[in-house]
């Protein structure tokens, strides 16, 4: 079964906007991560948040963790049209081998000129 | 530019034969996974080595599929025989302990 489990699971938004997806997750986690997969091509890794940390900033992007409600977001600011993906969130739990990662279904984004 | 190679892209086949998918990690990382992404399921967890070492293949139906890495540089998932249902893209992704993963662009596999 999926550890994590994102909501949305598709949003539409034009370019300048900004969009918002969530991910929950089960059980207790080493760290999160946030990939982006384009339409026909493997996953891209975005950002990693370890437990210890409650916000990530990259570029346009930034993650919150919040390990009591077992939920991490992630924001994209300013969207273009080339941010249309689908976006994953991983988890790496507690009670798996270290490193282990288990994706959630995506959030799929379109956006438009 | 490092990068991890998985192949073939796309294979057709016939229910019955053995599909053979091969990857080959970035050199030095030490943890290569199988995945298979499917619209119905998802990323599903198939297979998962560290420094070569099967850890985890409780995802992967033991009857007909079978993971390996030979080597450092080679790692196999197989399937015998193939099902219509096998059909899905398999991904190999490779990394360092507990760090971010490198995904492969994947492999098609369509079995009729």
């Amino acid at each position: 079964s999926q550890q994590g489990e994102e909501d949305p699971q598709a949003l539409s938004i034009q370019e300048g906007e900004n969009a918002t997806m969530n991910c929950s997750y089960k059980t207790s986690i080493n760290n999160l991560q946030w990939y982006r997969q384009n339409s026909g091509r493997g996953l891209v890794h975005l950002i990693l948040i370890r437990s210890n940390e409650r916000e990530k900033h990259s570029g346009r992007l930034r993650v919150t963790l919040d390990t009591s409600k077992k939920s991490s977001s992630l924001l994209i600011t300013a969207s273009r049209a080339a941010d249309t993906a689908s976006y994953f969130c991983a988890t790496d739990a507690l009670t798996d081998s270290w490193g282990k990662l288990q994706f959630g279904a995506g959030t799929q984004v379109v956006v438009t000129p | 530019d490092a990068r991890v190679t998985q192949t073939p892209r796309d294979k057709v086949t016939e229910m019955g034969q053995e599909v053979t998918m091969r990857c080959q990690p970035i050199l030095g990382h030490n943890t290569v996974f199988w995945y298979r992404q499917t619209m119905m399921q998802g990323l599903e967890l198939l297979a998962y080595f560290r420094n070569r070492a099967p850890l985890d293949d409780s995802g992967m139906p033991k009857d007909r599929f079978s993971a390996e890495m030979p080597d450092a540089t080679l790692a196999t998932l197989k399937i015998q025989p193939s099902e219509p249902r096998d059909s899905a893209v398999y991904f190999c992704a490779s990394g360092l302990e507990a760090g971010e993963l490198f995904f492969g662009e994947g492999s098609r596999l369509t079995v009729l």
